[in-house]
């Protein structure tokens, strides 16, 4: 099946610094979406994009979809320690809606 | 607006119990719905999804199954728990022709 690399796995960074992690694949998807789980709870979706090249920003966060539409990336800025969590990718390869593919999680820890 | 509750929060069952959790949607109608396992708090592996009532695609060969008695509920079971269902389990929707998965809560899953 299709498949999703994400990195980094790990991140642990200062407060106030910009994070940046992306997801890659093989083949070409049609949707991405970006979510944040924090611990114990459900992911909620951060940003949703449907369109190569497409750049949407919600707050802090900035993610991108790939030109060649094989990849996307998420960019947060001025990090606070409630950014914390994992951050997970998604995506959706075929034309039919129904599954979608996810990374294995980016998790971020974010020092006072 | 939707929500999406899923109990028990938590669950601590001895190998050989029976399961039951169950997932509910409230504010939508004709949801798809999805149960995926998360293991140490990484990858989302989808278990079951179902497009309509009695409508139940497996992905994964299992100690599992779903049931979808009503439009807006999923209910995941087993007739007997093995060590290796332990896991956080997490139910979704999405609505029709739309890629966007929303999460519940999560059912954390002990099997002793």
């Amino acid at each position: 099946g299709q498949q999703l690399n994400q990195s980094p796995q790990s991140m642990f960074i200062q407060e106030g610094e910009d994070v940046s992690m992306n997801c890659t694949s093989s083949s070409i998807f049609n949707t991405w979406l970006w979510y944040k789980q924090d611990p114990g709870e459900g992911p909620v979706l951060l940003i949703a994009l449907y369109k190569a090249g497409e750049l949407t920003s919600n707050g802090r966060l900035t993610a991108q979809f790939g030109i060649t539409r094989k990849d996307s990336f998420l960019n947060i800025s001025a990090s606070i320690p409630s950014d914390v969590g994992i951050y997970f990718c998604a995506g959706r390869s075929g034309t039919s809606y129904g599954k979608l593919t996810f990374g294995q999680g980016t998790i971020l820890t974010v020092h006072p | 607006s939707q929500t999406i509750h899923q109990w028990p929060a938590t669950l601590v069952q001895p190998v050989g119990s029976p399961l039951s959790l169950e997932c509910t949607v409230e504010g939508t109608s004709n949801p798809n719905l999805y149960w995926y396992r998360q293991a140490a708090g990484r990858g989302l592996q989808l278990l079951f999804y179902s497009v309509g009532i009695g409508q139940i695609s497996s992905e994964v060969p299992q100690n599992l199954s779903a049931s979808r008695p009503q439009d807006r509920q999923f209910i995941l079971s087993s007739k007997k728990l093995l060590l290796s269902d332990s896991g956080f389990y997490l139910c979704a929707w999405r609505r029709s022709y739309t890629d966007t998965q929303y999460f519940g809560p999560g059912t954390r899953l002990t099997v002793l």
